[in-house]
Formats: C-alpha cells, sequence, structure tokens
C-alpha cells in the first residue's frame, strides 16, 4: 500500500531555532502533499497544501513566511518552522495522494512530527 | 478552520460490543473517509466512501456514505482491545481538501 514517511518523528529545540520536517513519499508519486497540525486532544487541521514545483497554498490563518513549505519533487515536501517559539510546539503531519488519473484516490498520512520548543 | 460534528466524543465499551459513531456537516462532501490514529501516530485509513448511499465494509468495520451527502457512519462489530484508539472522519470536498471530525476515542474496558 502507499507509505508516506515523515521525519524526524520528534524535535526538541530551543526558541527562536529554524526547523525542517521533511515528508516522503515512498512508493508512489504525489503531486499534491498536505500538512496538517494537530494540538492535544484536537483534530486535524489542514494548514497548507503543497504543489509540486509551485508555491504552496496556504490555510487562512497561517502565515506563510513562518511555516516554508518547498515541494520540489513528486516525492519529497519539506516544511520549515522559522524562528520557532514555544507556540509552535505542535503534532505536525502530512499526507500525500496517489497521483493517478483517476480521482478517487484518498489521502495516506505519515507518523507526525511532535515538535517540541523550549 | 471548519471541522465536522462527530459523535460520541468518547466511548467507553466492553470488550465484544459493538460500536457506532457518526460524523455530520452542514456542507455536502464528494468522499467521505474514516481514520483511525494511535498515540503519537499518524492517521490511518479505515474504510474510503465515494458515493452516496454506499455502504462498505472492510473485516468488522462497516461504514455508510449518506444520502443526503452531509453525514456518515462507522460500526464496529465485536470490538477487540486493538480497537482503541482516536477515530475520525473526514470529508473530501471538489477542492480536494480534507475537513476532519472532533474525533471519537474509543477505550475498552477490561
Amino acid at each position: 500500500g502507499a507509505v508516506v514517511s515523515q521525519h524526524p518523528s520528534w524535535v526538541i529545540c530551543k526558541s527562536g531555532t529554524s526547523v525542517k520536517i521533511e515528508c516522503r513519499s515512498l512508493d508512489f508519486q504525489a503531486t499534491t502533499m498536505f500538512w496538517y497540525r494537530q494540538f492535544p486532544k484536537q483534530s486535524l487541521m489542514l494548514m497548507a497544501t503543497s504543489n509540486e514545483g509551485s508555491k504552496a497554498t496556504y490555510e487562512q490563518g497561517v502565515e506563510k513566511d513562518k511555516f516554508l513549505i518547498n515541494h520540489a519533487s513528486l516525492t519529497l515536501s519539506t516544511l520549515t518552522v522559522t524562528s520557532a517559539h514555544p507556540e509552535d510546539s505542535s503534532f505536525y503531519i502530512c499526507s500525500a495522494r496517489v497521483l493517478t488519473g483517476h480521482s478517487n484516490q484518498p489521502q495516506h498520512f505519515g507518523d507526525g512530527t511532535r515538535l517540541s520548543i523550549l | 478552520g471548519q471541522q465536522l460534528n462527530q459523535s460520541p466524543q468518547s466511548m467507553f465499551i466492553q470488550e465484544g460490543e459493538d460500536v457506532s459513531m457518526n460524523c455530520t456537516s452542514s456542507s455536502i462532501f464528494n468522499t467521505w473517509l474514516w481514520y483511525k490514529q494511535d498515540p503519537g501516530e499518524g492517521p490511518v485509513l479505515l474504510i474510503a466512501l465515494y458515493k452516496a448511499g454506499e455502504l462498505t465494509s472492510n473485516g468488522r468495520l462497516t461504514a455508510q456514505f449518506g444520502i443526503t451527502r452531509k453525514d456518515s457512519f462507522l460500526n464496529i462489530s465485536a470490538s477487540i482491545p486493538s480497537d482503541v484508539g482516536i477515530y475520525f472522519c473526514a470529508g473530501r470536498g471538489g477542492n480536494e481538501k480534507l475537513t476532519f471530525g472532533t474525533g471519537t476515542r474509543l477505550t475498552i474496558i477490561p
């Protein structure tokens, strides 16, 4: 089945540090990947849609200069949290949809990255 | 952002019991998906529904896409300990984005 790998799985760093999270589709190509944020005991909230070869589309209220997204290939998207602060501490999860001519393909999720800013 | 109304919020059941949860929306969706999330992990797809009225099973799990396209339910029969976790519904509209439900936390009492 479709596998999405996310790295790292856990990051602890000091306030002001920039953190990069990678999302890879291991056995399929994905023109579109999605980045979500999940706070404790809450649901997943879409942050942005990552499009291969073009700019990401951000949801309302998500700062594009704070959360930099790069989707340079059909199998890799990266999310960089710039100058992270404690309020950015959260569980970040990416997903990807299999690229086919058929529109009915579900999103497959990575295992998430837990970001803790001290 | 928008979230779907999912109920119940939590369930405490005994092993072997059946489970039922549902999701409702004020918006129409083209696809309904059900995911399970274990602590510290990403959601895992359980069932995908693509047509209004569709009833689909995956082992002990059964889900239906509501006729109005604004709701869906998930049933789990004869629950086992590994069913413990948080279940999320998700609706997908024409823009390919997923809107997630608020989640149902399932706990099995020994």
